[in-house]
């Protein structure tokens, strides 16, 4: 199946800074990509969905001046957590569809995800 | 987006088949049915996908009702690294976001 990596798989910061998590397809073109975000023991929360060269759409309740979320290109996409708290700590995955990956059957290709804890 | 219902959690012994039942009434037509396998710390990894009756690969089978309202997961002779948690989505296609459920966490014991 095709790829999609993210980096960093985890990343300690301070409250108040800003972290960037980059989603990358390897071996295709992501027309779209989606970020989720997941806490301990809880399913997995669509955050955003992002195409590539236009602006994200959040869902409910996701502040989108805090979870900077950008998609220059048709193999990169990133998240960027702007003055990060404490209960900003969670597990974000990205996902991407698009181009050889996938046409019509919905399938979706995920990153392997990056831990962020903030302090 | 159609809302999938599975059980919270179940157990098997190595070896054993299980099987794992979605129920997702309002699917549409142009629902697909995935399911995912997500290990701690790890994101979902792609197990099967169907459309109607059955499919399997080298890792599962999905029977899939012709009401297409539920559909059941089948892990052959599981091991203990079959054990995860358990995904079933319904959603319609390329560039559309896959909502998830709670999911089962299937734990496997020897």
């Amino acid at each position: 199946g095709a790829v999609v990596s993210q980096h960093p798989s985890w990343v300690i910061c301070k409250s108040g800074t800003s972290v960037k998590i980059e989603c990358r397809s390897l071996d295709f073109q992501a027309t779209t990509m989606f970020w989720y975000r997941q806490f301990p023991k809880q399913s997995l929360m669509l955050m955003a969905t992002s195409n590539e060269g236009s602006k994200a759409t959040y869902e409910q309740g996701v502040e989108k001046d805090k979870f900077l979320i950008n998609h220059a290109s048709l193999t990169l996409s990133t998240l960027t957590v702007t003055s990060a708290h404490p209960e900003d700590s969670s597990f974000y995955i990205c996902s991407a569809t698009g181009g050889l990956a996938d046409t019509n059957t919905g399938e979706l290709f995920f990153g392997e995800g990056s831990r962020l804890t903030v302090l | 987006l159609a809302k999938t219902t599975q059980p919270i959690s179940m157990d098997s012994y190595e070896g054993q088949e299980v099987n794992i039942t979605c129920s997702h009434n309002n699917i549409a037509t142009n629902d697909y049915i995935t399911w995912y396998q997500q290990f701690p710390s790890q994101g979902p990894r792609f197990i099967i996908q169907g459309y109607k009756t059955k499919v399997t690969n080298e890792v599962a089978s999905l029977f899939i009702p012709a009401d297409r309202k539920s559909s059941t997961l089948s892990l052959p002779r599981v091991s203990l690294s079959d054990t995860a948690v358990y995904y079933c989505l319904v959603g319609r296609g390329a560039g559309t976001a896959l909502i998830f459920g709670k999911g089962t966490t299937l734990s496997v014991s020897s």
